[in-house]
């Protein structure tokens, strides 16, 4: 199985700043690499697919790549509403595996 | 327009098995690379992907729970079963159903989730 480490688990930031959350994966994939976001008591949305992909009607201030063994996801002048919990799922491989989530907090 | 619904009981009892049924509309799981799959969150915890059928009727299923879990289509061709067997405390959670047009583009499209409580 494909083992995906997210870091931080938890970021404290404040609106406007840019935030930088990290996927690394534990065996070499292709870019097949999905962020989500996911607010209390909602499913999982959507944001990045195959890496650096923007799911449409996403706001371009997220942003994803990847270096290496490591996948990126950017948020640029963050909003109020961008306060939430961030994973990261292959989908190169099965078992589909996701990472253990970041807590974006104000 | 896309839609997802996942239903079945609310609570299950200790070594019961649970039977999830995901209604879809909007899509067809026959079109080529469809693929919808279970995704499970206990409470305050991490999303932990459980399985998913494909377009082609292949099934894949997390290494943990493989032989607890069998994922199939339903009686209506729009329709996707989880069954889970031998139930737990620590399977309670949030289940949901999310399809995926092929392995490139992740999850676009997710159900609600329905909440399970496994107790006596």
């Amino acid at each position: 199985d494909i083992q995906l480490t997210q870091s931080p688990p938890s970021l404290s930031a404040s609106v406007g700043d840019t935030v930088r959350i990290t996927c690394r994966a534990s065996q070499t994939m292709r870019s097949f690499l999905n962020w989500y976001q996911q607010k209390p008591g909602r499913a999982p949305k959507l944001l990045i697919f195959a890496a650096s992909s923007l799911q449409t009607g996403v706001p371009s201030r997220f942003s994803g790549y990847r270096s290496g063994s490591d996948f990126i996801l950017t948020i640029n002048n963050l909003q109020p509403e961008d306060f939430a919990t961030y994973y990261c799922q292959q989908s190169y491989s099965a078992p589909n595996t996701f990472g253990q989530g970041t807590k974006l907090e104000i | 327009q896309v839609t997802l619904q996942e239903s079945g009981p609310a609570l299950v009892k200790p070594t019961q098995t649970l039977t999830l049924t995901c209604s879809f509309s909007g899509f067809s799981l026959s079109s080529d690379g469809m693929r919808v799959s279970w995704v499970r969150q206990p409470p305050g915890k991490a999303l932990e992907w459980l399985g998913r059928i494909d377009w082609d009727d292949e099934r894949f299923y997390s290494t943990s729970l493989r032989t607890r879990l069998t994922i199939s289509k339903g009686t209506s061709k729009n329709q996707v079963v989880l069954t889970m067997t031998n139930l737990d405390q620590a399977d309670t959670g949030t289940y949901y159903c999310a399809r995926s047009p092929g392995s490139r583009y992740g999850s676009d499209f997710w159900g609600q989730g329905t909440h399970v409580t496994v107790s006596s």
